[in-house]
């Protein structure tokens, strides 16, 4: 009964290679966020979408691509994946009328 | 624009010691506060939340944090740490502008580590 689920958990890729994460949310929430964490740990919000419309859009390259079928979904693409990609990323929801954000377990990406 | 500086990157302690993470925040509309844990290879998990009201909040796992508005702080405590509090601690703020939230930002964490 896992309320945000990422698949996979870890992802390793070669350099030049197309990969996409998954994530479901069953909380019934209407936005949902892709973040990216850094190797120093640090959080930044890549894209928000609410109610499968893409709200945010935080200066990601063009590489990144998020999907969402539905308002339970919300899939990120990379084209072409860098080095400089490598890092967790980690999908998150909320209600449009709630404050707080649930977050999944993370996807750690590793580019070699 | 909104910023969250967490004042110390690594708090090393000693179990039952009491403990103090210090959060504050810069904003030019009023924001709601959070605080998350993340344990070892985990996702974050809120540990508690300032929306309105008691500037004294408390959490889960035995933590509080007290909002304090003229010093823009948000100091998460714990009076007695267990070697399990071992984590990573983030702040995160998400504006309020009335009728809408903003995206949550987040500072760049603080380590706890509690040793025997």
């Amino acid at each position: 009964d896992t309320a945000v689920s990422q698949t996979p958990k870890y992802l390793v890729t070669q350099m030049g290679n197309d990969k996409s994460i998954k994530c479901e949310q069953n909380l019934g929430h209407d936005t949902m966020y892709w973040y990216k964490q850094d190797s120093k740990k640090f959080l930044k919000i890549m894209f928000s979408y609410n109610n499968k419309e893409l709200i945010i859009n935080e200066t990601v390259p063009n590489r990144f691509s998020p999907k969402s079928p539905d308002k339970a979904h919300l899939n990120l693409h990379i084209n072409s994946l860098e080095l400089g990609d490598s890092a967790v990323y980690f999908c998150a929801s909320s209600p449009s009328t709630g404050i707080e954000a649930f977050f999944g377990q993370g996807t750690r990406l590793t580019v070699v | 624009a909104q910023s969250v500086t967490q004042l110390d990157s690594q708090v090393p302690v000693f179990e039952e010691a009491p403990v103090e993470l210090r959060c504050n925040y810069s904003s030019s509309v009023s924001v709601y506060l959070f605080w998350y844990v993340q344990y070892p290879n985990q996702g974050l998990q809120l540990l508690l939340k300032y929306l309105s009201g008691s500037t004294l909040v408390k959490g889960i796992n035995g933590f509080e944090a007290e909002f304090n508005k003229s010093q823009t702080s948000f100091h998460l405590r714990k009076p007695s740490v267990h070697i399990s509090d071992t984590a990573e601690y983030f702040c995160a703020v998400r504006p309020n502008y009335g009728g809408s939230q903003g995206n949550l930002i987040f500072g760049k964490g603080t380590k706890l580590s509690v040793k025997p």
